[in-house]
């Protein structure tokens, strides 16, 4: 079975410049996380989707960030503009559905982001 | 107050001893607790859950919940160097299905 997918692996860009994240969850895990992690931190959930409905988007910064699930399958996030600030690790995961929280969820390998 | 909180350390310890990791969390009605083990430059990997109070042992992992204290940890026996790494303790809060997670405790173990 494929792990959780995502890509790019790093990410360069200048700030005020924009940046898309792909995810291509566990087949058929329902539920779709994307988790920021800054440099000695834990990761913070951004959102959370269960199939194309985003359930949980509180800690989503909307000013700048957006994301979407079409058809429920793969996801993209997206920074428009970019600040300094951004420079993190984007994590995606995956759970069946309702389950994450009581087994845990699986993470991608992650997109590094830098911002210059 | 922290919703999940850890020492960052570093903790360290000898090959062979025990490793123990600490976490404490804000919400009394949570229910599952989680260790993720992080290596420098890669994603966090499941290696223990539990739900229950008390020690639930997984080959040389054994997790232990207090939920009176609100208390979750991790011991390590047998330390290997192999186990230096960022411990992650995560807590699916009672108000969602999502996991909270600390700030992660380094361990080093020393050959």
């Amino acid at each position: 079975e494929a792990g959780v997918v995502q890509s790019p692996r790093y990410k360069i860009i200048e700030k005020k410049q924009p940046v898309a994240f792909w995810c291509n969850p566990i087949s058929g895990h329902n539920t779709l996380y994307w988790y920021r992690q800054n440099l000695g931190q834990g990761p913070e959930l951004l959102i959370r989707y269960e199939n194309e409905e985003a359930v949980d988007d509180s800690q989503l910064p909307k000013d700048r960030f957006s994301a979407e699930r079409l058809k429920g399958v793969d996801s993209t996030l997206k920074i428009q503009p970019a600040e300094l600030g951004d420079s993190a690790v984007y994590l995606c995961a995956s759970s069946p559905e309702g389950r994450g929280g009581n087994y845990g969820y699986t993470f991608g390998s992650g997109t590094r982001l830098t911002v210059v | 107050q922290k919703e999940v909180e850890q020492n960052s350390g570093p903790l360290s310890v000898p090959e062979g001893a025990i490793a123990s990791l600490n976490c404490t969390y804000s919400d009394r009605g949570s229910q599952s607790f989680f260790w993720y083990r992080q290596y420098s430059g890669k994603s966090p990997e499941l290696i223990m859950f539990i739900y229950s109070n008390g020690d639930k042992e997984d080959g040389r992992f054994t997790a232990q919940l207090n939920k009176a204290s609100q208390y979750v940890s991790l011991l390590i026996r047998d330390s290997q160097p192999s186990d230096s790494a960022t411990y992650l303790c995560a807590v699916n809060m009672e108000y969602g299905n999502k996991l909270v997670f600390g700030a992660g405790t380094i361990l080093r173990v020393k050959s």
